[in-house]
């Protein structure tokens, strides 16, 4: 089935450093959805993208639709320890109905 | 914050016992969904309910009983569940099914523990 590969599956980083993950498919997507998922919460919308080529900006993150529309990326600029949790990327592709979703970063920031 | 809310909030159950998963979203839409979050596991898509009626089963075993009685309410009805089925079950809302901006909203889910 569709999957999507989320990179990387963990990250421990310094307070203030920034951050980069990104989401890969084989195939083309219309959507792409950025979520954060802290512990023992559901996930929560952080960013939605709607066309290839969008940079869409949520405080210190900023996530962009791909061009190819098969990748998006999620940055975060000067992490703070409240940016612990498992971040996931998601999306829509043109045969199916159903979200697909990526496998999870985890990140930890040291303060 | 969230337009969607489940209960309980944490289940432990026997392996004979049966049990109701409550999930509600305050949102105004009409497509419902239930996950299944396993450790180390991608999430799980299970049921989707779109317009109270159920558009997708993914081989989801019968001890999994959902039921929509309208497009506010989502349960999910366990009976003879298996220790394997531990895990955090999330319940999403969306305006409608099918791609293109559907964004799904999630609720913060049920960590139930199956003894």
């Amino acid at each position: 089935g569709q999957q999507l590969n989320q990179s990387p599956q963990s990250m421990f980083i310094q307070e203030g450093e920034d951050v980069s993950m990104n989401c890969t498919s084989s195939s083309i997507f219309n959507t792409w959805l950025w979520y954060k998922q802290d512990p023992g919460e559901g996930p929560v919308l952080l960013i939605a993208l709607y066309k290839a080529g969008e940079l869409t900006s949520n405080g210190r993150l900023t996530a962009q639709f791909g061009i190819t529309r098969k990748d998006s990326f999620l940055n975060i600029s000067a992490s703070i320890p409240s940016d612990v949790g498992i971040y996931f990327c998601a999306g829509f592709n043109n045969a199916g109905n159903m979200l697909t979703f990526g496998g999870g970063t985890r990140l930890m920031v040291k303060p | 914050e969230t337009g969607v809310t489940q209960t309980p909030r944490h289940l432990v159950m026997g392996m004979t016992n049966k049990k109701s998963l409550k999930c509600e979203q305050h949102l105004g839409h009409n497509a419902m969904y239930w996950y299944k979050q396993s450790a180390k596991k991608p999430l799980e898509l299970m049921f989707v309910y779109n317009f109270k009626e159920q558009t997708e089963n993914n081989s989801v075993p019968s001890r999994f009983s959902p039921e929509c009685p309208n497009s506010s309410h989502l349960f999910l009805h366990l009976h003879t569940l298996q220790p394997e089925d531990s895990a955090l079950y999330l319940c999403a809302s969306s305006q409608r099914t099918g791609g293109g901006g559907d964004t799904q909203y999630f609720g913060p889910g049920t960590r139930l523990t199956v003894l």
